[in-house]
């Protein structure tokens, strides 16, 4: 069973368009959420994150939208660039302990 | 400041062997955890090890195992390989728990044939 549901699976956007990755939740209990960035032949590395109490978190281009009441949380990349191709995870911890990862998103940004 | 080292990066072995991988954290780091990445689950918790204690395991079989060393180091094992064992493993490592500033390895990528 899947904690952490992600879509889409894949994406291709134009240099400059604005990518939106979405992930949704059950467990209201989860108090942390991460989005890594992976590129190929890399493990995983961490873009941003964001706790409940805050409704959007912004680092650079990357931005994080968070609603708690429909349990889902969003990354936007603002004026995305052929150096963003990477898949990303978001995902789901309780107080930092184990953490649950969505399936990722494969993006691909075309100059 | 070297990163997360995991060791091998490749291994091929035999439905039925037992393989051993490695994970050296970052220095100072003292909690380490272990995933496995495959392209239809995506990644998987497996354990955490903090200060040579296992604090939580994931949902996987008893034939995943690991421990860690008083320097932090950590192995994770798998015996009586199963194809469907072939994936990529994934070390991170943090300062301590909460574990909010993961810093993950390149992994070792295991087929099982």
């Amino acid at each position: 069973q899947q904690q952490v549901k992600q879509s889409p699976q894949s994406l291709i956007v134009q240099k400059g368009g604005i990518p939106i990755i979405n992930c949704a939740y059950e467990n209201t209990a989860f108090d942390y959420f991460p989005w890594y960035q992976q590129f190929p032949g890399k493990g995983p590395a961490l873009l941003i994150a964001i706790r409940p109490d805050v409704s959007e978190k912004k680092e650079g281009r990357f931005t994080i939208s968070f609603n708690k009441s429909a349990k889902q949380f969003s990354l936007h990349i603002m004026d995305s660039q052929p150096g963003d191709s990477a898949t990303y995870f978001c995902a789901a911890s309780i107080g930092g302990n184990q953490f649950y990862f969505g399936t990722g998103t494969s993006l691909t940004v075309i100059p | 400041k070297a990163g997360v080292t995991q060791t091998p990066r490749y291994l091929i072995k035999t439905r039925g062997q037992q393989v051993t991988l490695s994970c050296s954290p970052i220095s100072g780091h003292r909690s380490v955890s272990w995933y496995q990445q495959t392209p239809g689950q995506g990644l998987q918790f497996l354990f955490e090890y903090f200060s040579e204690t296992q604090r939580n395991k994931g949902n996987f079989p008893g034939r995943f195992s690991g421990r860690q060393f008083s320097n932090s180091r950590s192995e994770m094992n798998v015996s009586t390989l199963e194809l469907g064992d072939s994936a990529l493993y994934l070390c991170a490592s943090s300062l301590s728990p909460p574990n909010t500033g993961y810093t993950f390895g390149s992994g070792t990528r295991l087929t099982v044939v």
